[in-house]
């Protein structure tokens, strides 16, 4: 059974850090592309970043381009995401989700499976 | 990014009775090259994840009931649910995944009636 357990959510200030994790189980990590994606109050859904199965490719939504940095430990099967210079508008319920493998063109943006999610609040 | 338009925001009908959500994407998410469609719905219920529901536009996910159903190509998509149960009650969000960044519609929220 696929798994993706999210951790590191919670309260921090205007300009301060948080990382999250995502623990996976239930697949061969290695082999997915994964993505962070988020839900703000009473919004929809917002894809924020992903990375290559390799872990050799990154991207970034731009609202978060240069703030966040998106990485994984295929050997412990590990997706992280350090969030740096918080701000208010990056309040939000942060999903960790598994890309579906395609052979070309690439559908990685299409998600299988999803984590309960972690609740990041950015306020003073 | 190409802009995913869902219609209507949110809807009520009864229990039994048909469902529709529309959506239209800013551009066409059909590829030439094998002829799919990258377009799926997700169902959102409130302190659960987004489920996967319909993918290539018609696809149901493994253990989606029949009740649910995708149609249409191109630019312009529907979700159908053809006997709304309670459980159904949750938010709908089309997304294409044509290219990156995979956008999503603002959701249309479904209750009964």
């Amino acid at each position: 059974e696929v798994q993706l357990v999210e951790s590191g959510g919670g309260l921090v200030q205007p300009g301060g850090s948080l990382r999250l994790s995502c623990a996976a189980s239930g697949f061969t990590f290695s082999y997915y592309d994964m993505s962070w994606v988020r839900q703000a109050p009473g919004k929809g859904l917002e894809w924020v970043s992903d990375i290559s199965a390799s872990g050799g490719n990154t991207d970034y939504a731009d609202s978060v381009k240069g703030r966040f940095t998106i990485s994984r430990d295929n050997s412990k099967n590990t997706l992280s995401l350090q969030m740096n210079s918080l701000r208010a508008e990056d309040t939000a319920v942060y999903y960790c989700a598994k890309g579906v493998a395609c052979s070309r063109p690439s559908c990685s943006h299409l998600f299988d499976y999803w984590g309960q999610g972690t609740l990041v609040t950015v306020s003073s | 990014d190409i802009v995913m338009t869902q219609s209507p925001d949110s809807l009520a009908v009864s229990l039994g009775e048909r469902a529709t959500i529309n959506c239209k994407s800013s551009q066409s998410v059909l590829h030439s090259s094998n002829n799919k469609n990258y377009l799926a719905w997700y169902q959102h219920k409130p302190g659960q994840p987004p489920k996967l529901l319909i993918f290539w536009a018609s696809v149901r996910e493994s253990g989606v009931p029949d009740r649910f159903s995708g149609s249409g190509s191109g630019t312009e998509f529907s979700l159908t649910i053809s006997r709304l149960q309670t459980e159904d009650v949750a938010v709908y969000y089309c997304q294409q995944y044509y290219s990156t960044p995979g956008t999503f519609g603002q959701g249309t929220k479904v209750e009964i009636k």
